[in-house]
């Protein structure tokens, strides 16, 4: 069946920083694939995604490419700032059309 | 309202009771999804809706659970009987409809009723 691991947390950071989150993933055929963030007292929102191979999705500073040849989805970003501490989750949308999540990471970042 | 709504946000009950939580889904999404997402884990598919059917349920964890769309709009999910092992997190999520618009469709959250079976 699916299945995606991400890098387990919390991750620390000072703001600023470079920002790296692994993901990897197991399906057959070809998921799309995503990342969401859950900030303190809301609901999950997608963050950004990628729906083929070699495919980058970016939002608000943050990239991802689809590597198919390594089946990873790594998070990214160059700077982070004390508003992007939240909890991220890696996923993916397969032929059993439902999202399969990762167990999340908690990001804090310091100012 | 523009985003997809859930009620009660949080909800106590004792063992054996039964629960309703209810998902207002976005106007006009035809499909509903709900997941479970235990305390410190990723969400975990439950049962998914194409307007007033069913199409999946292969995640719902047993024969307590039983998730309904009558009219394809508002959804609940019950839970009868409940366990300690119930206590999670419960996500409603809606997109447009598989078909309508670049797939696979934006799934849109919303913010979840906390259970807790005591």
């Amino acid at each position: 069946g699916n299945s995606v691991t991400q890098m387990e947390g919390p991750v620390t950071l000072s703001e600023e920083a470079f920002l790296t989150i692994n993901c990897t993933y197991t399906a057959t055929g070809y998921p799309s694939l995503f990342w969401y963030v859950q900030y303190p007292g809301e609901g999950l929102q997608l963050l950004l995604k990628a729906t083929k191979a070699d495919d980058k999705g970016s939002n608000k500073g943050f990239e991802a490419t689809y590597r198919k040849e390594t089946t990873s989805f790594h998070l990214e970003k160059g700077s982070v700032q004390v508003s992007d501490s939240a909890v991220y989750f890696c996923a993916l949308f397969g032929s059993a059309r439902q999202l399969t999540f990762g167990s999340g990471t908690q990001l804090t970042v310091l100012p | 309202g523009a985003g997809v709504s859930q009620s009660p946000r949080y909800k106590v009950a004792k063992r054996g009771q039964d629960v309703a939580l209810r998902c207002d889904p976005i106007s006009g999404h035809v499909s509903l999804f709900w997941y479970q997402q235990a305390l410190g884990q990723g969400p975990e598919f439950l049962t998914y809706f194409q307007n007033e059917a069913q199409l999946d349920k292969s995640g719902l964890p047993s024969d307590r659970f039983f998730a309904e769309r009558p009219e394809g709009s508002v959804s609940t999910l019950k839970i009868q009987r409940t366990q300690q092992e119930d206590s999670a997190v419960y996500l409603c999520a809606s997109s447009l409809g598989l078909g309508r618009g670049p797939p696979p469709d934006t799934q849109y959250f919303g913010p979840g009723t906390r259970l807790t079976v005591l």
